[in-house]
């Protein structure tokens, strides 16, 4: 079993669209979790963190369930601009993050 | 700009020959990570270097050597190079403190092409 898994997608939503992602993780020792977010042919950028209590940030949660073992990204009105890789990420150690494969995303207009 | 620089960012090797993949972080962090990207793999870790003067085998780490030279830079050597090793390598750095997580910083990557 894979230490972080996603679903690859792609999902293909509309303009103006709520589209969730879910990611689960098999380590539950796992200390922090965090969403980046990766462009084609880019490097991922972080682009939140994800706390046990959920957070926020504009049109983007995250939220953490750790007796399930999963974390989840939602995105509301979503923009053309959000067409990226999503990628579930998963400390596991000191310092030592763990990368789903990701979950493609196509904002369409 | 502040960040993690790679260099080369494009790199056609032969089978055998050997290269040196360049990082540098002007963040004053503490970890640096190279990780490789290959389609439907994800982001595999191949060596990391927790502070200046260690360094540690991740998931990845067979051909492959790595020297963290001062807090800055952080080297990956491939001695001979072989066509499973083509992919994207990507350097990262991080504040990592005992009791704290923290994301990294990427830098932009390197285009690796063994034929």
């Amino acid at each position: 079993r894979k230490e972080v898994e996603q679903d690859p997608g792609p999902f293909n939503v509309p303009e103006g669209a709520t589209v969730a992602f879910n990611c689960t993780y098999s380590n539950s020792a796992s200390q922090s979790f965090f969403w980046y977010r990766q462009d084609c042919r880019k490097e991922p950028k972080l682009l939140m963190s994800v706390y046990s209590s959920g957070n926020e940030d504009g049109r983007f949660t995250a939220q953490l369930n750790r007796a399930s073992q999963y974390i989840s990204l939602l995105i509301r009105d979503s923009k053309l601009s959000d067409s990226a890789t999503y990628l579930c990420v998963v400390n596991t150690g000191f310092q030592k993050l763990v990368f789903g494969t990701g979950t493609r995303l196509l904002v369409s207009p | 700009n502040a960040g993690v620089t790679q260099t080369p960012k494009f790199q056609v090797l032969k089978t055998g020959q050997s290269m040196t993949l360049q990082c540098a972080q002007d963040m004053n962090h503490n970890s640096m990570y190279w990780y490789r990207q290959d389609p439907g793999m994800g982001l595999r870790l191949i060596y990391y270097s927790a502070s200046e003067g260690t360094t540690d085998k991740g998931e990845v780490p067979n051909g492959y050597n790595v020297s963290r030279l001062n807090k800055r830079e952080f080297s990956l050597r491939l001695e001979s190079a072989a066509p499973s090793q083509t992919s994207v390598y990507f350097c990262a750095s991080s504040e990592a403190r005992i009791g704290r997580s923290y994301g990294y910083t990427f830098g932009s990557g390197t285009r690796l092409t063994v034929v």
